[in-house]
């Protein structure tokens, strides 16, 4: 069973420029979550998706960061304009259901210069 | 929210040592999950284990859910074992939020 993919792996931006991250949840996965993991940090919830909707987005900075789930599948996390303390490993993970086990993605490391 | 606290946040071995992770949380939970990340990033399902006990190979799991934590065990440690674990929970209600704890950074010493 082929696991969550996530790309790109590694991102350097400048500050004030756009980034999208991508991810790939398990076939038949309801649930998609996105974290991002400051150095040193646990992983942060910022949006969390059962199918296609949103169940929970409160700690997403909504000014710059935006994300969608097309058709209840892959889901694309953007970040415009991007700022120095974005700089982490964003994590996507999914599960069957919202209560059931998670699994991750190995990440995409961003840093922001 | 739910509240996740493990214990310790630090934790240094020599390589054969056996060792006891500690996850205490504040509510009832639908489910319990135990990661492990590399030093890569990659966090590695451990044990989904929302009661009861679970063994796989040097490593095992219990969950006391009316006592509110969990432990996980690592026995005969290996320097492979070095990284940062983490206990996640999901705590029901309507949108089975996924809630990290702060997780223990072990270092296993050949």
């Amino acid at each position: 069973e082929a696991g969550v993919a996530q790309s790109p792996r590694y991102k350097i931006i400048e500050k004030r420029q756009s980034v999208a991250f991508w991810c790939n949840p398990i076939s038949g996965h309801a649930t998609l979550y996105w974290y991002q993991q400051i150095l040193g940090q646990g992983p942060k919830l910022l949006i969390q998706f059962q199918n296609n909707g949103v169940v929970d987005d409160s700690q997403l900075p909504k000014d710059r960061f935006s994300a969608e789930r097309l058709k209840g599948v892959d889901s694309t996390l953007k970040i415009q304009p991007a700022k120095l303390e974005d700089s982490a490993v964003y994590l996507c993970a999914s599960s069957p259901q919202g209560d059931t086990e998670a699994f991750f993605g190995q990440g995409t490391r961003l840093t922001v210069v | 929210g739910i509240q996740v606290e493990q214990s310790p946040p630090d934790l240094i071995l020599q390589e054969g040592a056996n060792s006891t992770l500690r996850c205490n949380f504040s509510d009832s939970v639908n489910n319990l999950q135990w990661f492990h990340q590399n030093p890569w990033g990659q966090l590695i399902n451990l044990f989904y284990i929302p009661s009861g006990t679970k063994q796989n190979g040097r490593l095992s799991a219990t969950t006391v859910a009316t006592e509110r934590y969990s432990l996980l065990y690592i026995s005969s440690s290996q320097t492979t074992d070095s990284g940062v674990y983490f206990c996640t929970l999901n705590s029901g209600g309507s949108n089975y939020k996924l809630t990290f704890g702060k997780g223990t950074l072990l270092t296993v010493n050949p």
